[in-house]
């Protein structure tokens, strides 16, 4: 089955801090991976995928991704954090039963970033 | 810049109501996606579409209908609103298939008394 887990509802972490949001997913076949981020009354915005290449793909913002095919993860990492960069960040994974269409959000991360 | 924009930010209907939500993009994308947002629950797919006039079922299809006449929108309908509709509604597209990343609109908060 097409999953995809964030164990956290809940990061909270001060600013200049380094922070961590974790996802893990759960597919047949090769994993393709996003990362979306919400910040208040605003739609989604992408940050970050990975098809295939280097395990850690750098996005927006700062934001950049470890994909551990070991572990099955796709953890969310920042060196520095910014109270801006306080928002919901949903994990989320392509889902290839339905021809690559659909795409299988997690149930989102809050990141609370304290000055 | 892509922009998808969605008809409402803020509804308030009734139980019963006919209710429509319209989504516009302006990227020429093949696919059209709509979700409802609720806490704990993350977004979940009503309905999606790949092309003009095609659409498909999601994994929460019940008591909603879609419409794409036209490929730069997606109508999604509320048949006859009830509470448990109350939600926050995103439309998004993307071109081609999963690998390409979504495109969202600003959401329209559904509130049905």
């Amino acid at each position: 089955a097409q999953s995809v887990a964030q164990p956290e509802d809940q990061v909270n972490v001060a600013e200049g801090n380094p922070l961590t949001v974790k996802c893990t997913y759960s597919v047949s076949g090769n994993p393709y991976l996003f990362w979306y981020v919400q910040y208040p009354n605003r739609g989604l915005q992408f940050l970050l995928k990975y098809i295939t290449g280097d395990n850690l793909v750098k996005g927006s913002y700062g934001f950049e991704a470890e994909f551990n095919k070991s572990q099955t993860s796709f953890h969310l990492k920042k060196p520095s954090a910014l109270v801006s960069d306080s928002a919901l960040y949903f994990c989320a994974v392509r889902d290839i039963r339905t021809g690559g269409f659909k795409t299988i959000f997690g149930a989102g991360t809050r990141l609370f970033v304290k000055a | 810049d892509v922009k998808v924009t969605q008809s409402s930010r803020y509804l308030v209907k009734r139980t019963g109501e006919k209710v429509f939500l319209e989504c516009v993009q302006d990227m020429d994308h093949e696919n059209m996606f709509w979700y409802r947002q609720d806490p704990g629950l993350g977004l979940r797919l009503i309905y999606f579409s790949y092309d003009v006039k095609m659409k498909e079922k999601g994994d929460i299809p019940e008591g909603y209908s879609v419409s794409r006449e036209k490929k730069e929108r997606f109508s999604l309908i509320l048949e006859s609103a009830s509470t448990n509709q109350t939600s926050m509604y995103l439309c998004a597209s993307s071109p081609g298939t999963g690998l390409y990343e979504q495109y969202f609109g600003p959401g329209t908060r559904l509130t049905v008394t």
